[in-house]
């Protein structure tokens, strides 16, 4: 079974701190990717990888960025937590092969006060 | 730009009754369709794709290119099937396959 797990459920923050979220999938995958889950705007990619240290930008990379120094982990980063950035983060992985299924972490729940 | 509208933030169907849970998209090139399903407390994870032509827990989807659909159908609802539902457009690209979502439907099925 392939697993992507992320490194916190909950978390809460201040505004202005410094936030790291980590994924870790254990399947060889080539991609990566961060999405945040908001109710009533779906699942919207702030970023994603193809391959280890290259990066991509989504739909909403600003505030976040993000980081792939092995393959297996993919960081997201917000360099200075503000309070629209509380939301669900979703990290998911999948082959780079057309059509192939992504596989979702858990999720971590930010909450930004 | 690649877009994904699936029009119902919310439906309810009673078990029994038949469900169509509505997705359009609007993508230059030839796509690939995904339906995600996120049952409750659980992780999202993929339900079925265009590609398979598969039918997976009652449900199908067939891709109408010429309405730019992938409308996902189920003849008899379950109360099981009561979930938050995504489609998604994959794209290609020489920087890896991008994916793009739609804003969700939160089924429910009503005993």
């Amino acid at each position: 079974d392939v697993k992507v797990t992320q490194s916190s459920r909950y978390l809460v923050k201040r505004t202005g701190e410094k936030v790291f979220l980590e994924c870790v999938q254990d399947m060889d995958h080539e991609n990566m990717f961060w999405y945040r889950q908001d109710p009533g705007l779906g699942l919207r990619l702030i970023y994603f990888s193809y391959d280890v240290k290259m990066k991509e930008k989504g739909d909403i990379p600003e505030g976040y960025s993000v980081s792939r120094e092995k393959k297996e982990r993919f960081s997201l980063i917000l360099e200075s937590a503000s309070t629209n950035q509380t939301s669900m983060y979703l990290c998911a992985s999948s082959l780079w092969v057309r059509s192939y299924e992504q596989y979702f972490g858990p999720g971590t729940r930010l909450t930004v006060t | 730009a690649q877009r994904v509208t699936q029009p119902e933030k919310l439906l309810s169907v009673f078990k029994g009754a038949p469900v169509e849970l509505k997705c359009n998209y609007s993508y230059s090139g030839s796509p690939e369709l995904f339906w995600y399903v996120q049952y409750s407390r659980q992780r999202l994870q993929l339900l079925l794709r265009h590609i398979s032509r598969e039918s997976i827990k009652g449900f199908t989807a067939d891709l109408n290119k010429g309405e730019t659909s992938f409308h996902l159908k189920k003849p008899f609802a379950q109360e099981e099937d009561s979930a938050m539902y995504y489609c998604a457009v994959e794209t290609e690209a020489n920087t890896g396959n991008q994916f793009y979502f739609g804003t969700g439907t939160s089924l429910t099925v009503i005993p």
